[in-house]
């Protein structure tokens, strides 16, 4: 079975323009998380989505949005982007979300630099 | 705020030495306790799901366990070997319904 992909691994931007990057879920888990990590930090959580609806989302500005299709990939757009936007962005996918919290499998990253 | 620490930040042992690492998590709307482990240039992996007080759980040589009234867990490595350097994180499942992960405790192990 074929794990948690991200696209693109590694993205280069300037300051105010936007990125939008993608995650596809292990076949059959319908539910993707999002994180941040950036150094010194522990994951931060962005949010989480499921049957296409946001079910959950982190301390975070309006600038970081997401959305998840009909086949549960998911991908998170971040607008206006700032030099503090520069971080290691994660998706992990579990079966279904809950308080029980189910294991997530995390994809391999996308590195995110904004110059 | 919700708040997961993890202590030691980071741990220099030997080849063949024993450690443990704890993380402290809120004792109260608890629902889930999960380990993961990072390898560099790695995925998080899943090393543990525990969700009862007194939950003992063990793989390989890596065990950890579960203290949900006080709000604490201990990750024990027996033996260490190179191969477990990696930074080692908690992550605290409650009724907000998504993880909060602490920082991590960063293992390396010196052959």
């Amino acid at each position: 079975k074929a794990g948690v992909t991200q696209t693109p691994r590694y993205l280069i931007k300037t300051r105010g323009q936007q990125v939008t990057l993608s995650c596809s879920p292990i076949s059959g888990h319908r539910s993707v998380s999002w994180y941040q990590q950036t150094p010194g930090q522990g994951l931060q959580f962005l949010f989480e989505y499921f049957s296409e609806t946001q079910r959950n989302k982190g301390n975070f500005p309006g600038r970081f949005s997401g959305r998840q299709f009909s086949n549960s990939r998911s991908e998170m757009n971040v607008s206006t982007l700032e030099l503090g936007d520069s971080a290691l962005y994660l998706c992990a996918s579990s079966l279904e979300p809950g308080p029980a919290s189910p294991t997530q499998y995390f994809g391999p990253g996308t590195r995110l630099t904004v110059l | 705020i919700l708040n997961v620490e993890q202590s030691p930040q980071s741990l220099h042992v030997q080849e063949g030495d024993s450690t443990n690492f704890t993380c402290s998590f809120p004792s109260s709307n608890f629902y889930a306790l999960h380990w993961y482990r990072w390898e560099t240039a790695k995925s998080p992996e899943a090393l543990f799901v525990m969700t009862l007080n007194g939950d003992e759980k063990k793989k390989g040589r890596i065990s950890a366990t579960l203290n949900t009234k006080e709000g604490y867990s201990y990750l024990y490595i027996k033996g260490s070997q190179p191969e477990d350097s990696a930074t080692y994180l908690c992550a605290f499942g409650g009724s907000q319904g998504n993880l909060i992960f602490g920082k991590g405790t960063k293992l390396s192990v010196k052959p």
